[in-house]
């Protein structure tokens, strides 16, 4: 099966500018996550969405942060305005059930300069 | 506030010799828990499970031992291989099973 696919890969932004990733799931998996994992610590999921609701936000800074599945398909999540300290890899997963863990994409990395 | 906890940054290992990895948790209400490994410019990939219903869990060189009362997990590898050189994470759930929360990583260096 195909994996998680993320794009882009890598993101370099200046601080108070925007910028949007976008993940496209395993096919059929129900469950899709976004993880912020800053570098020398774990990841830490931002939102996750089950179909094209949100079942868990509450760890995502809804005030510069905002993340849509359309269609319970397709991810996108934005920034704007970026802070120095969202410079990350930003990673999406999707899960069957997640008793089972997560598929995860490759990531984005994004610089904020 | 970090529940999940991996308090060794790295560790190096000669090839062929057993590796263990371990990581501690506080919330007691976890009873699921996972190990991923990553590869530089790589999402994490699954590795090894184990619930809190058994105390081992076992995947061909792969050994994930729970110790609940402790709050205590570890991850066995024998023998070790060069190509088990990698980041590996411990995730752990609570009895939802939904979200996970991971712990900072060990950096394993295999020495051939």
């Amino acid at each position: 099966e195909a994996g998680v696919a993320q794009s882009p890969r890598y993101k370099i932004i200046e601080k108070r500018q925007s910028v949007a990733f976008w993940c496209n799931p395993i096919s059929g998996h129900a469950t899709l996550y976004w993880y912020q994992q800053i570098l020398g610590q774990g990841p830490k999921l931002l939102i996750q969405f089950q179909n094209n609701g949100v079942v868990d936000d509450s760890q995502l800074p809804k005030d510069r942060f905002s993340a849509e599945r359309l269609k319970g398909v397709d991810s996108t999540l934005k920034i704007q305005p970026a802070k120095l300290e969202d410079s990350a890899v930003y990673l999406c997963a999707s899960s069957l059930n997640s008793l089972y863990g997560y598929t995860f994409g490759s990531g984005t990395r994004l610089t904020v300069v | 506030d970090q529940q999940v906890k991996q308090n060794s940054p790295s560790l190096s290992v000669q090839e062929g010799r057993i590796s263990i990895l371990n990581c501690d948790y506080t919330n007691s209400m976890f009873d699921y828990f996972l190990w991923y490994k990553k590869y530089p410019a790589e999402g994490p990939t699954f590795l090894i499970s184990i619930s809190s219903i058994k105390d081992k869990n076992e995947d061909g060189r792969f050994t994930v031992f729970l110790n609940k009362s402790a709050k205590h997990l570890s991850l066995h590898i024998v023998p070790s291989q060069p190509g088990d050189s990698a980041v590996y994470f411990c995730a752990a759930s609570p009895n939802t099973g939904n979200q996970f929360y991971f712990g900072t990583g060990t950096s394993l260096t295999v020495i051939p």
